[in-house]
């Protein structure tokens, strides 16, 4: 099992610019998460699914939109890229009512 | 809403004891958890709390109060890997979706 990986690790936008970040888990996970880490900052939880065709917003939802198409995937889109936006991004699965949630590696977006 | 409260930094030595406390405010709680993360890594899960007491794992232990609203993690043994971020996050629960927030996480720095 690959647990849960994101693409891409490292990426670099103008102001402006949109892109989408990729979360795939292959636990059969029903829940996933989108968090930002910024230095000080803890992890914020910017949009959640709990189920496929199912999102919600978090506590930092602005600028940001998901979907959940399919249940081992959650993507993450920029519809128009600021420097506040700049953070380090992490994904995380976690199986219903359990309580361990199953983080990705990372990615790190500079919104120049 | 929920908010939390750990240190920010906690210095110890080789072999030493270290307490980490966290503090919360929370509606519909459901459990604390607590995550490890190394510079530059994703946070990986260490242990969970939903009843009051003291679980072990290892050289980690983990504590909690629900009528205190407090929960710490005690690592035991300490070696120079332990240095870390650890944050605590509480699991709470909220029209049938299970929500984590996260404190701002506490710095562990162990000197030889």
């Amino acid at each position: 099992n690959a647990g849960v990986t994101q693409t891409p690790k490292f990426r670099v936008l103008k102001t402006g610019q949109s892109m989408t970040l990729l979360c795939a888990q292959d636990m059969n996970h029903e829940y996933m998460y989108w968090y930002r880490q910024d230095p000080g900052m803890g992890l914020r939880l910017i949009h959640y699914s709990v189920g496929e065709g199912t999102t919600a917003k978090g506590e930092v939802p602005d600028g940001y939109n998901v979907s959940r198409l399919k249940k081992q995937n959650f993507l993450l889109g920029l519809e128009s890229a600021a420097p506040s936006q700049t953070s380090v991004y992490f994904c995380a699965s976690m199986k219903g009512h359990q309580e361990t949630q199953y983080f990705g590696p990372g990615t790190r977006l500079l919104v120049l | 809403g929920q908010s939390l409260e750990q240190p920010s930094e906690v210095t110890a030595v080789e072999g030493a004891i270290v307490q980490i406390n966290c503090t919360y405010q929370t509606s519909g709680f459901y459990g604390l958890s607590w995550y490890q993360q190394h510079d530059g890594g994703a946070p990986t899960f260490l242990s969970y709390n939903a009843l009051d007491g003291l679980e072990e794992t290892g050289r980690f232990s983990s504590f909690l109060s629900r009528s205190d609203s407090y929960g710490y993690l005690l690592l035991q043994e300490l070696q120079m890997k332990d240095s870390a971020s650890y944050f605590c996050a509480v699991n709470s629960a909220s029209g049938g979706s299970y929500i984590p927030t996260f404190g701002r996480g506490t710095s562990l720095i162990v000197h030889p």
